[in-house]
């Protein structure tokens, strides 16, 4: 069965440092990626989503960046952070238009 | 472009109560309708889904039916726990044809369940 997994859980960093979550896939070649963020208020953004490797689609611009190195890896990043950067990052995936799966998060806070 | 309004919360029941959360949606085409839940704490867990007109998702007790003719996927427990407190989010996946889905959600409906 597929399982995605993305790090740290839980991370607090100064303003201006940078940022790196990783988000893995397994049991699945070829998904589609996305990174969510969750702000205050329960809403949900979608950041990125990839089709495939080096693929990246931006939904807002932003600080923040992402890359897919390998098929099944995905990497938000920032170069230096904002205090408005603070939130939950979902990394996700899915078959090709298909339903998308979560993995558990990762709370950044920035100070 | 495509939306999906979900009913107000919070809400708060007692345990065995019975359980409605309200959600339409907007949107072209022939979208997939879901449910997902959101323990504290936690990322977003699939609860359930319909990819068609009629269908019928459920999982653990909770159904919901897609409703094209009223644009409605309402979310449906005929007897809540404890265990059920969360956040619900509605949301449709649109897509359009292309190889790859972009999930718009509702704003989420905080549960409360009390003994």
């Amino acid at each position: 069965s597929q399982t995605i997994h993305q790090w740290p859980a839980t991370l607090v960093q100064p303003v201006g440092s940078p940022l790196s979550l990783e988000c893995t896939v397994e049991g699945t070649s070829n998904p589609n990626l996305y990174w969510y963020r969750q702000a205050a208020g329960r809403g949900l953004q979608l950041l990125f989503y990839s089709v495939g490797i080096g693929q990246i689609s931006s939904e807002v611009p932003q600080n923040l960046s992402a890359s897919r190195p390998q098929d099944r890896q995905f990497i938000l990043s920032s170069k230096k952070l904002l205090l408005s950067d603070s939130g939950f990052y979902l990394c996700a995936w899915s078959a090709k238009g298909n339903t998308i799966y979560f993995g558990e998060g990762s709370w950044l806070t920035v100070v | 472009g495509d939306s999906v309004t979900q009913m107000e919360g919070p809400v708060t029941l007692s345990e065995e109560a019975f359980l409605t959360i309200n959600c339409t949606y907007t949107a072209t085409g022939y979208p997939s309708l879901f449910w997902y839940v959101q323990y504290p704490g936690e990322g977003l867990q699939l609860l359930l889904k319909a990819t068609k007109a009629d269908d019928k998702g459920s999982n653990k007790g909770f159904e919901a039916t897609y409703r094209k003719e009223t644009t409605s996927f309402h979310l449906e427990k005929g007897s809540v726990q404890v265990s059920d407190s969360a956040v619900y989010f509605c949301a449709l996946l649109n897509a359009g044809g292309t190889s790859y889905g972009k999930l718009t959600f509702g704003q989420g409906t905080i549960l409360t369940v009390h003994p």
